[in-house]
């Protein structure tokens, strides 16, 4: 089946600092890849995807690159600011799993000023 | 595009109570899926609707749980005689079809007492 494996949190960070959340996914079909943030008391929301291999999605300074070869889809940004504080959840859907996403469990990233 | 939405967002019941939620997708959005979250982990597929059609359902969903579409538009999850377990957030995302993005609505967060 399909699997989404994370970084465990919370991650610390000060402010202006980089950031990796490192994701790393096994799928049976052809993955296409997402990284969702969750804000306190929000639902989630799509930050960015990836359809292929070697495709580089990003939004809001961040970025991720799908890695076939790695089997990988880390997230980073190169200065963080207070306001990305938030739960980030890597995900995947494949061509045979009808759509249905598999989410990873999800790293709390707590930045402070 | 008013987005998905979910009534209620919070709901509390006694054990042993019926309880049902509604979600609103996108308009036009054919795929609705419906998903469980519980504090600290990431959202779990529970079962997705194409149109009017219930296609497929998690092994999470046990006879108590059942859910709807009527004519293709909203939706409706009932859980019958809650159990403490069910407490959890309740979520719902609809997407266009096939690997699409789905975007999610605010979730109902259900607290069985």
């Amino acid at each position: 089946g399909n699997s989404v494996t994370q970084m465990e949190g919370p991650v610390t960070l000060s402010e202006e600092a980089f950031l990796t959340i490192n994701c790393t996914y096994t799928a049976t079909g052809y993955p296409s890849l997402f990284w969702y943030v969750q804000y306190p008391g929000e639902g989630l929301q799509l930050l960015l995807k990836a359809t292929k291999a070697d495709d580089k999605g990003s939004n809001k300074g961040f970025e991720a690159t799908y890695r076939k070869e790695t089997t990988s889809f880390h997230l980073e940004k190169g200065s963080v600011q207070v306001s990305d504080s938030a739960v980030y959840f890597c995900a995947l859907t494949t061509t045979d799993s009808w759509g249905k996403f598999q989410f990873g469990a999800g790293t709390q990233v707590v930045v402070t000023p | 595009d008013t987005g998905v939405s979910q009534d209620p967002r919070h709901k509390i019941t006694k054990r042993g109570q019926n309880v049902t939620f509604r979600c609103d997708p996108i308009s036009e959005h054919n795929r609705l899926y419906w998903y469980r979250q519980t504090l600290g982990q990431g959202p779990e597929f529970l079962t997705y609707f194409q149109n009017e059609a219930q296609l497929e359902k998690s092994r999470l969903l046990s006879d108590r749980f059942s859910a709807e579409r009527p004519k293709g538009s909203f939706s409706t999850l009932e859980i019958q005689r809650t159990e403490q377990g069910d407490s959890a957030m309740y979520l719902c995302a609809s997407s266009p079809g096939g690997q699409e993005t789905q975007y999610f609505g605010p979730g109902t967060r259900l607290l069985v007492l």
